[in-house]
C-alpha cells in the first residue's frame, strides 16, 4: 500500500537525551515536512525538504535537526536543546513543485519527556 | 506574519444538525486554502480551494472560498457521530516550498 509511515507511535525520552523519529513514504513525493502539534493548537512547521540532500528551517526549528539522504526518508532528531519537546509530531509529504499544495500526513509520533 | 483563525474553537451538536465552520486568513501572496479532518491521529485531506465562489462538495461536506473577504466556510449537513473530529484549515502562499500555515482547528462533537 502506498502511504506515509512514522515510527515509533509512542516515544518516551529522559531529559538530556536526543531521540530520532522516523518518517518514510513510498508515494514518490519530492517534498516532505515535519510538524509539531500541541494540545488545542494547530500544526507548526519544524523543517521541510523539497529535494534530496536539501532542507530548510520552518517556524520552530530550534532544538531539532533533520536529514534527507533518500527521497523516501526524512528523519527528525529532537535534541536536548529543545526545551519543551513533549508534543505530537506529524510528518507529511507532497508531490512538490507546481503540482499541488496538498500534503498527506503520516499517523504521527507522540513524544513524552519524562 | 501569516495568520489563520478558525471559529468556533469547539462545537457540540446532535446527529442530523447542520454545522458551519469558519476560517479567516491573512496571508501574503495567497495561493490556496485547504481543509483537513483530524481524528486523533493523521489529518486527512478534505478540500483544496483556489478560486472564489466555487463550491467544492463531497457527500454531506461542502466548502466555499471568498478571496475578497479572506475567509472560507466548511458546511456539514445531516451530521453523524463519525463526523466528530478536529477540522483544520490551512493556507498556502506562493513561493517555492508550498508551506502551509494552519489554524488552531475547530473541535466538532456530534452527539447521538
Amino acid at each position: 500500500d502506498g502511504g506515509i509511515t512514522q515510527s515509533p507511535k509512542y516515544l518516551f525520552r529522559k531529559e538530556g537525551q536526543n531521540v530520532t523519529l522516523s518518517c518514510e513514504q513510498n508515494l514518490n513525493h519530492d517534498a516532505m515536512y515535519w510538524y509539531r502539534q500541541d494540545p488545542g493548537q494547530g500544526l507548526r512547521l519544524i523543517y521541510y525538504s523539497q529535494i534530496v540532500n536539501d532542507f530548510q528551517k520552518g517556524d520552530i526549528a530550534e532544538g531539532y535537526s533533520v536529514s534527507r539522504e533518500k527521497k523516501e526518508s526524512f528523519p527528525l532528531t529532537v535534541t536536548s536543546a529543545q526545551k519543551n519537546p513533549t508534543a505530537f509530531y506529524l510528518c507529511a509529504s507532497s508531490p512538490g513543485g507546481l503540482k499541488t499544495d496538498t500534503q498527506y500526513f503520516g499517523p504521527g509520533t507522540r513524544l513524552t519527556v519524562l | 506574519e501569516d495568520k489563520v483563525v478558525q471559529s468556533p474553537l469547539s462545537l457540540v451538536v446532535h446527529e442530523g444538525d447542520t454545522v458551519t465552520l469558519n476560517c479567516s486568513y491573512e496571508v501574503t501572496n495567497f495561493r490556496s486554502l485547504l481543509w483537513y479532518k483530524q481524528e486523533k491521529k493523521a489529518p486527512t485531506f478534505l478540500f483544496m480551494l483556489t478560486s472564489s465562489g466555487i463550491e467544492k462538495k463531497s457527500g454531506r461536506l461542502s466548502s466555499i472560498l471568498d478571496k475578497k473577504e479572506l475567509f472560507s466556510i466548511l458546511n456539514i449537513t445531516a451530521t453523524q457521530t463519525g463526523d466528530s473530529a478536529v477540522y483544520l484549515c490551512a493556507v498556502s502562499h506562493s513561493g517555492s516550498a508550498r508551506q502551509l500555515t494552519f489554524g488552531s482547528g475547530t473541535q466538532l462533537t456530534v452527539l447521538p
